[in-house]
Formats: C-alpha cells, sequence, structure tokens
C-alpha cells in the first residue's frame, strides 16, 4: 500500500499557483518525501525531493512541516503544459521499494 | 541521448503468445526496474534489480520472467499472455545517493495489448 494519500483532481488556470498537498501520517524517520510528475504516454519524472522544512528548485517549491505528516508542492505560475498526474511517495533513504500511490491529476485550463 | 530506451514502445499480440519488453539505461546507474500502470493509472513495481541481482520480487505471476544480463540491461519476458497483462510496463533505473532517497529514472514506456 501506498504511504501517501493525495487528492485525486485538481483543476487550475494559467498563471495561477498551485498547491497539492499530501498526507503520510505514518513516514518513517528515514524517509524522504518526493514527488514525480507524469505527462500523458510518458514515463514519470522526478520533480522534487525533501525531508523537512523547504526546498526549492527551478521547477517547484515543496513545503514540508516539522512533524512531517503532510508536504506540499508548489507549482508558480501553472502553465497549459503542467497539466500532468503529480505523485507524492514517501521514500526509503538509500534504497528500498518505491511505493506510487494514484496520484493528483492537475489540469490546467486557458 | 535516450537515458532509459525501451523497445518495443508498442505491442499489439494474442492471448498465449510469449513476447518480450527490453530495456537499456546509459546513465552507469546500478538499480533497475520494471514497474506496470494499469488503466487506473496506479504504478506497480513489478521487479528491481542491483548489479543484475534480482533485489524486489513482488507478488508477479511467474510467467513474468525479468532478466539482467548486464547492469545496464533489464529485459521482461512475458509467457502465456492474458487478458489482464494490459497495461503500459515502464522500465526504470536509479544510482545510490550520498543522501537522500534513490531518484528514478523512467522510460517512455511500452504499451501491451492483448487481445
Amino acid at each position: 500500500l501506498a504511504k501517501t494519500t493525495q487528492p485525486i483532481s485538481m483543476d487550475s488556470y494559467e498563471g495561477q499557483e498551485v498547491n497539492i498537498t499530501c498526507s503520510h501520517n505514518n513516514i518513517a524517520t528515514n524517509d524522504y518525501i518526493t514527488w514525480y510528475q507524469q505527462f500523458p504516454s510518458q514515463g514519470p519524472r522526478f520533480i522534487i525531493q525533501g525531508y523537512k522544512t523547504k526546498v526549492t528548485n527551478e521547477v517547484a517549491s515543496l513545503f514540508i512541516p516539522a512533524d512531517r505528516k503532510s508536504s506540499t508542492l508548489s507549482l508558480p505560475r501553472v502553465s497549459l503544459s503542467d497539466t500532468a498526474v503529480y505523485y507524492c511517495l514517501a521514500c526509503p533513504e538509500q534504497g528500498g521499494k518505491l511505493i506510487f500511490g494514484q496520484g493528483t491529476e492537475l489540469s490546467v485550463k486557458p | 541521448d535516450t537515458a532509459v530506451s525501451q523497445t518495443p514502445k508498442y505491442l499489439v499480440t494474442q492471448m498465449g503468445n510469449d513476447k518480450s519488453i527490453k530495456c537499456e539505461q546509459n546513465l552507469g546507474h546500478d538499480t533497475m526496474y520494471w514497474y506496470k500502470q494499469d488503466s487506473k493509472k496506479f504504478l506497480k513495481i513489478m521487479f528491481s534489480y542491483n548489479n543484475k541481482e534480482l533485489i524486489i520480487n513482488e507478488t508477479v505471476p511467474n510467467r513474468f520472467s525479468p532478466k539482467s544480463p548486464d547492469k545496464a540491461h533489464l529485459n521482461l519476458h512475458i509467457n502465456s499472455l492474458e487478458l489482464g497483462d494490459s497495461a503500459v510496463y515502464f522500465c526504470a533505473s536509479s544510482q545510490r545517493q550520498d543522501s537522500g532517497a534513490n531518484v528514478l529514472t523512467f522510460g517512455a514506456g511500452s504499451r501491451l495489448t492483448v487481445l
């Protein structure tokens, strides 16, 4: 079973900021929160990973509160090309199984 | 340069046939995986190999047999195909990190349709 829970779908408009929240109440001490993005007819692609507090890269930001029971992926100013499925995973450090949940299907409209 | 390449991209076959999907990675990674994605978009891990050694073998029918001739290749052979085997199969690879969890690089997928 996936260790994470996230909304099945979200809608947004171009130029908006999108925040996708993921719950992982039973996250293990050595798990890292990792997000993947999957476009139709493609394999998932790594977006961002963090352990606690905030991580930012050129694509997104990841906010993880101190208790680590949830996390939020933030996509600034989305465009139509951000329409995809976003997967949140709690990944064990240094290997182990990566278990994907159902993901959040984000639809960005003009 | 394609990092993780799978062939074929599309495969349509009859029930009962045997088929193979090939995967190659040029990233120098030491671990490779096979995932199955069904029509509901769930991605389920099937197998994982580390340096040609099987390390993860989920509850998969033994009609599915992975083979890793070297650490850059992980092929998937499926015997006696069934309708329920229709799915998209993704190959992935990863490298052990100094810190953090492994990051997977996925191939583009191989869509298998069993008629």
